[in-house]
């Protein structure tokens, strides 16, 4: 079965740099989310799209920014790169059905994820 | 405040015993959902389970099994005669109806030795 597919797998930047990370979501998923794993730490949510829109905002920095493209894959763009944004980004999707205006979750299925190492 | 608390951040085993993994959560929704990941040296993170708050049947799948108490918040992981391949970390994670992000607890490191 076709999984998440996330780009680059590896990536070194230097400081105040900016980065690109894609992500291609599961067929038919409709909804993507990223998340940033820091070393020996849990995953922490940043942002979500459904149906191409913002649908929810976690921790992520204002140099931070995302969209979901009209084919559903997304792209997580980074810039003036810091030290401290060194880590492994996580991109999963799901198939969110939309109920009364709530989205009902369903399970994230998660990416490989890209290690990003800022020098 | 912590949603998700796992309060085990290590654990070794002898290969073939029995782990139980404890996860704790915590919200006001009465519709949520709870997920055990696991995360293999590699790093992926790999779906185990989802379970939403009105089912509590407990649920078993080959050596892996899952004690959900809507009594107490927990919702605890049990491996079976563990083995080496067991070894990773071990995530719990909560979603609440309101919102689609998923809370990750601290995650637990397993370590199954030969």
């Amino acid at each position: 079965a076709a999984g998440v597919i996330q780009s680059p797998r590896h990536l070194i930047k230097e400081k105040r740099e900016t980065a690109t990370l894609k992500c291609y979501p599961i067929p038919r998923h409709d909804t993507v989310y990223w998340y940033q794993q820091g070393p020996g730490q849990d995953p922490q949510f940043l942002i979500s799209f459904y149906e191409k829109m913002q649908s929810d905002k976690g921790s992520i920095p204002d140099r931070f920014s995302a969209q979901q493209f009209s084919d559903y894959h997304s792209e997580l763009n980074m810039s003036s790169l810091e030290l401290g944004d060194s880590a492994l980004y996580f991109c999963a999707s799901s198939l969110n059905v939309e109920t009364s205006g709530r989205i009902s979750t369903d399970t994230q299925y998660f990416g490989p994820g890209t290690r990003l190492t800022v020098l | 405040a912590q949603k998700v608390t796992q309060a085990q951040t290590e654990i070794s085993v002898v290969e073939k015993e029995d782990v139980t993994l404890d996860c704790v959560y915590e919200t006001r929704d009465t519709t949520y959902y709870l997920f055990w990941y696991k995360q293999p040296p590699s790093g992926e993170l790999v779906f185990l389970i989802r379970r939403n708050s009105f089912d509590e049947q407990n649920e078993i799948s080959g050596r892996y099994s899952w004690n959900f108490q809507k009594s107490t918040s927990s919702f605890n992981f049990t491996i079976t005669a563990s083995q080496v391949v067991d070894s990773a970390v071990y995530f719990c994670a909560l979603s609440e109806y309101r919102g689609n992000q998923f809370y990750f607890g601290t995650g637990t490191s397993l370590t199954v030795i030969p």
